[in-house]
């Protein structure tokens, strides 16, 4: 079965600070993977998302960027942190060739920038 | 273009009622429709999802939904509430873009169950 990991799972970074955040998965090959945002009491915002090993594509030019270093690893970054960045970070994947069109979550990353 | 309506920010109901989640979607062509859960400081977890099969979509938990295609509606169900669905859900409509699928969220309904 396939699995999803994110860490860390809780993170309180300082202004100006940078961020690594890690997402991996587990029985799975060719994955598409994606970031998403979870502010406070809204939806959930689509932040990059990759088809494959090195291709990403941004949906919000912001102080963010990510990368797939590997097939089943996904890393959302800054160099800087404002405290707008604050909130929860998921991660999710989908098939990548089966045509199936459903996501599965990770746990997610609970962001606090102070 | 693709996007989500979930109607009510909150839906409050008592153990045992019905649960009545409402979702409208707007697409140019046939769309995958999906609903999620989200228990507090979790990720989301898929309960059911629409893919052009049987219009009428059982899921997990007891829940369903029915695509209506007249009423571009994909409403969530479930006949007897329990204190355990007190969560927030997520409607999402996903097209094909390029041999991949990005969805699009509703802004969430926060359903509360009262003892």
């Amino acid at each position: 079965s396939q699995t999803i990991h994110q860490w860390p799972a809780t993170l309180v970074q300082p202004v100006g600070s940078p961020l690594s955040l890690e997402c991996t998965v587990e029985g799975t090959s060719n994955p598409n993977l994606y970031w998403y945002r979870q502010a406070a009491g809204r939806g959930l915002q689509l932040l990059f998302y990759s088809v494959g090993i090195g291709q990403i594509s941004s949906e919000v030019p912001q102080n963010l960027s990510a990368s797939r270093p590997q097939d089943r690893q996904f890393i959302l970054s800054s160099k800087k942190l404002l405290l707008s960045d604050s909130g929860f970070y998921l991660c999710a994947w989908s098939p990548g060739t089966s045509g199936r069109p459903e996501q599965y979550f990770g746990p997610g990353t609970r962001l606090t920038v102070t | 273009a693709q996007s989500v309506t979930q109607l009510g920010s909150h839906v409050s109901v008592s153990e045992g009622a019905l649960v009545l989640l409402r979702c409208n979607y707007s697409s140019s062509v046939p769309p995958y429709l999906f609903w999620y859960v989200q228990y507090p400081n979790q990720g989301l977890q898929l309960l059911l999802k629409y893919t052009s099969a049987a219009t009428l979509v059982k899921g997990i938990n007891g829940f369903e939904a029915e695509f209506k295609k007249s009423e571009t509606s994909f409403h969530l169900t479930k006949p007897s509430a329990h204190m355990s669905d007190a969560a927030e859900y997520f409607c999402a409509v996903s097209l094909s873009s390029g041999g991949s699928y990005i969805p699009t969220f509703g802004r969430g309904t926060s359903l509360i169950v009262h003892p």
